[in-house]
C-alpha cells in the first residue's frame, strides 16, 4: 500500500497519559498536515510542514500538542497530559506542493484517540 | 484570514433527485478550490479541484462544481443522486494551507 499511513489506528487512554501517534505520508510528497476531527464536523487545521519545516501551527493549539518531522518523511503528533476533551479522530494528509499551490491532498485512515 | 463556510448542514433526498449543496470562502489571494468526500467508515478522497481555467470543473462519480470568483463560491452539484451517493461532503479551499468547511451530510433514500 502506497497511500498515507497511520498508526495506531485506535487508542484508548487514562486521563493525564501522554500519547503518540505516527503518520508516513507518501513518499514524494513534500507537505504533511494533521487535523482533528470530531463527530459532525469538518476536519479542523492543527499544523503542517513543508519537508521539515513546521510552517504553521494552529492557534487555538494547546501547548500540550507538539508534532515533528525530523527527517522530512514520517511525522508524530504528541500529546501531552490527555484531556476527555482531546478524544478525536486525528487525521494527516500528503500532498506535493509545486509552484506555490498545493495538489491533491491524500489522507489516512486516521488514529481514533478515546481518553477516558 | 482563510475560512470557509458550507451553507447545508444536513440534506436529505430521494433517489433521483437534483443536488446542490453551497460553500463560500473568503481568502485575499489566489485559492485552489476542492471538494472532498468521506463515505461511511472510509477515509477522506478528493471529489472534484478547481485550480484554474474553465470554472466548470467536472470530478467523480458525475459531480461537477462550478467556481465563480465574484461571489467567492464554489458549489457542489449533481444532477441524480444516488442512494451510493450517501456520505459526508467537505469544500476545502487552499490559500496557503488546506482548510475544510463543517461539512454536509447527505443522505439520500432509496
Amino acid at each position: 500500500d502506497t497511500g498515507v499511513s497511520q498508526n495506531p489506528r485506535h487508542k484508548i487512554t487514562k486521563r493525564g497519559q501522554n500519547v503518540t501517534f505516527r503518520c508516513d505520508p507518501i513518499s514524494e510528497h513534500n507537505r504533511l498536515y494533521w487535523y482533528r476531527q470530531t463527530l459532525g464536523q469538518g476536519p479542523e487545521f492543527l499544523t503542517y510542514f513543508q519537508n521539515e519545516a513546521q510552517l504553521e501551527k494552529s492557534r487555538l493549539l494547546s501547548d500540550r500538542f507538539s508534532a515533528e518531522r525530523p527527517k522530512g518523511s514520517f511525522s508524530t503528533l504528541e500529546i501531552q497530559r490527555t484531556e476527555q476533551g482531546d478524544s478525536a479522530m486525528y487525521l494527516c494528509a500528503s500532498s506535493l506542493e509545486a509552484g506555490g499551490a498545493d495538489t491533491e491532498a491524500f489522507f489516512g485512515q486516521g488514529t481514533r484517540l478515546t481518553v477516558v | 484570514a482563510q475560512s470557509v463556510s458550507q451553507h447545508n448542514h444536513h440534506v436529505i433526498l430521494s433517489e433521483a433527485a437534483s443536488l446542490e449543496l453551497g460553500c463560500n470562502y473568503s481568502y485575499g489571494g489566489t485559492v485552489n478550490l476542492f471538494w472532498y468526500v468521506q463515505y461511511p467508515g472510509q477515509h477522506l478522497q478528493l471529489l472534484l479541484k478547481y485550480f484554474s481555467g474553465d470554472p466548470l470543473v467536472k470530478g467523480i462519480k458525475g459531480f461537477e462544481a462550478e467556481f465563480i470568483k465574484s461571489k467567492f463560491s464554489f458549489n457542489l452539484r449533481k444532477p441524480s443522486v444516488q442512494w451510493s451517493d450517501t456520505a459526508e461532503y467537505f469544500c476545502a479551499p487552499w490559500g496557503g494551507k488546506l482548510i475544510f468547511g463543517q461539512g454536509t451530510t447527505l443522505q439520500v433514500k432509496p
